[in-house]
């Protein structure tokens, strides 16, 4: 089970701020970093799947970076609304296919 | 639509009975996992199946069994149920570069 952290535990912010949050795990054996959104009553949805350093991904209002060779990715939300409200996971997978969940980042976008 | 097929959504049993959590998946994914989902708490993996025909303990295995029937169907039995065992469960598939696809969770209540 690799160490995964993921930072701020919970984050509350008003409508239309941008925020960011951080997943930290090993660097060693790394292959690839999965995010995951996951809001309350309902089951985890893929957002990004990244391989290399340096990666950059973008959906909508949400990127997401990465950095293998300090081991860690930053997910962005710019002009955050109430539907991003949710748990963001990161997960990273091993060259051994293993994969770690983190505890997640509960955001809340008050209106 | 393709994806992970779990039942039931939702179960109530008395302490001491049994029961059988079902998984399908339809993507001809490799690997399966079963994970609990504990208020204020991350996912915790119980059990997985790298291929068909192998399964192997997660961090939380105590309590349960599990049964790769074959390459889709992947079963978590409680034999004697607890209330700590109390919880949502997740099944899910995946395959090392396309992350995993969860199933839409079964809400366990031991009473």
């Amino acid at each position: 089970i690799l160490n995964v952290e993921q930072s701020p535990q919970s984050l509350h912010v008003q409508e239309g701020d941008s925020t960011n949050f951080t997943c930290s795990f090993p660097s060693s054996n790394f292959y690839a970093l999965h995010w995951y959104r996951w809001e309350t009553a309902k089951s985890p949805e893929a957002l990004f799947v990244m391989t290399l350093n340096g990666d950059e991904k973008k959906k909508g209002r949400i990127s997401a970076t990465l950095n293998t060779k300090e081991g860690y990715s930053y997910l962005y939300i710019k002009g955050s609304q109430p539907e991003d409200s949710a748990t963001y996971l990161c997960a990273p997978t091993t060259n051994a296919g293993k994969s770690t969940f983190g505890d997640g980042t509960t955001l809340t976008v008050k209106p | 639509n393709a994806g992970v097929t779990q039942t039931p959504k939702f179960q109530v049993l008395k302490t001491g009975q049994s029961m059988t959590l079902q998984c399908a998946q339809d993507m001809n994914h490799n690997s399966m996992y079963w994970y609990r989902q504990d208020p204020g708490m991350g996912l915790r993996l119980i059990y997985y199946s790298a291929s068909e025909g192998t399964t192997d303990k997660g961090e939380v295995p105590n309590g349960y069994n599990v049964s790769r029937l074959n390459k889709r169907e992947f079963s978590l039995r409680l034999e004697s149920a607890a209330p700590s065992q109390t919880s949502v469960y997740f099944c899910a598939s995946s395959e090392i570069d396309y992350g995993y696809t969860f199933g839409s969770g079964t809400r366990l209540t031991v009473v």
